[in-house]
């Protein structure tokens, strides 16, 4: 059983579907994240929710609307979405706090393709 | 602000060569540097870090050292394998600030027989 496990890998939708991307983590981690991954750019942090709490909204638009039931779920939410939001979605926990070793561990990512 | 700039790529080199992948970072404090490795199909994963000036990270025959006068984290190995071709990331973490991790853009290394 990995650490970060995501579902599904790979989505396909068009652009008036709502579907959501599901992140599990394993490690007992406080923090948990979701990064964009396109081509060619630096790694895009989306949000950040440390003990269930949302503390990081980059800018992201609407149409993206996180989700953090407990610290060990994470849910990223996605309706009416661009083609230009197709990328490889990234999730991440963390230890948070006095325990913090610095060390993000990713899943293997979700595939998302805007038709 | 914080930042982290690395060599682009692709990088094509063939096995047992020497690499360098440079990366300088930018910070308003004293960061933790990072050097992550994303296989084929998978996620990022921690290759390894140094967490204050003159550290030197290791790990796999990789490594890097934190110079904070050149503010840079290059990554070097000394003999590459097939098995190293992947995408790096250099990134760096300031705890104190809530543990905000900034990503280069990657550098894409493949290492052909």
């Amino acid at each position: 059983e990995t650490g970060v496990t995501q579902t599904p890998r790979h989505l396909v939708m068009g652009m008036t579907n709502k579907k959501s991307l599901k992140c599990e983590q394993h490690l007992g981690h406080n923090a948990m994240y979701w990064y964009k991954q396109s081509a060619k750019k630096p790694l895009e942090l989306m949000f950040v929710y440390n003990f269930k709490e949302q503390t990081e909204n980059n800018s992201v638009p609407s149409r993206f609307s996180p989700e953090c039931p407990n610290s060990s779920h994470l849910f990223l939410h996605l309706h009416t979405l661009q083609p230009e939001d197709s990328a490889l979605y990234l999730c991440a926990s963390s230890q948070a706090g006095q325990r913090n070793t610095g060390e993000l561990f990713f899943g293997e990512g979700s595939r998302l393709t805007v038709l | 602000g914080n930042s982290v700039t690395q060599m682009e790529g692709p990088v094509t080199l063939s096995e047992e060569a020497f690499l360098t992948i440079n990366c300088t970072y930018t910070a308003t404090g004293y960061p933790s540097l990072f050097w992550y490795v994303q296989y084929p199909g998978e996620g990022l994963q921690l290759l390894l870090k140094a967490t204050k000036a003159d550290d030197k990270g290791s790990n796999k025959g990789f490594e890097a050292t934190y110079r904070k006068e050149t503010t840079s984290f290059h990554l070097e190995k000394g003999s590459v394998q097939v098995s190293d071709s992947a995408v790096y990331f250099c990134a760096l973490s300031e705890m104190n600030t809530g543990n905000q991790f900034y990503f280069g853009t990657g550098t894409s290394l493949t290492v052909i027989p």
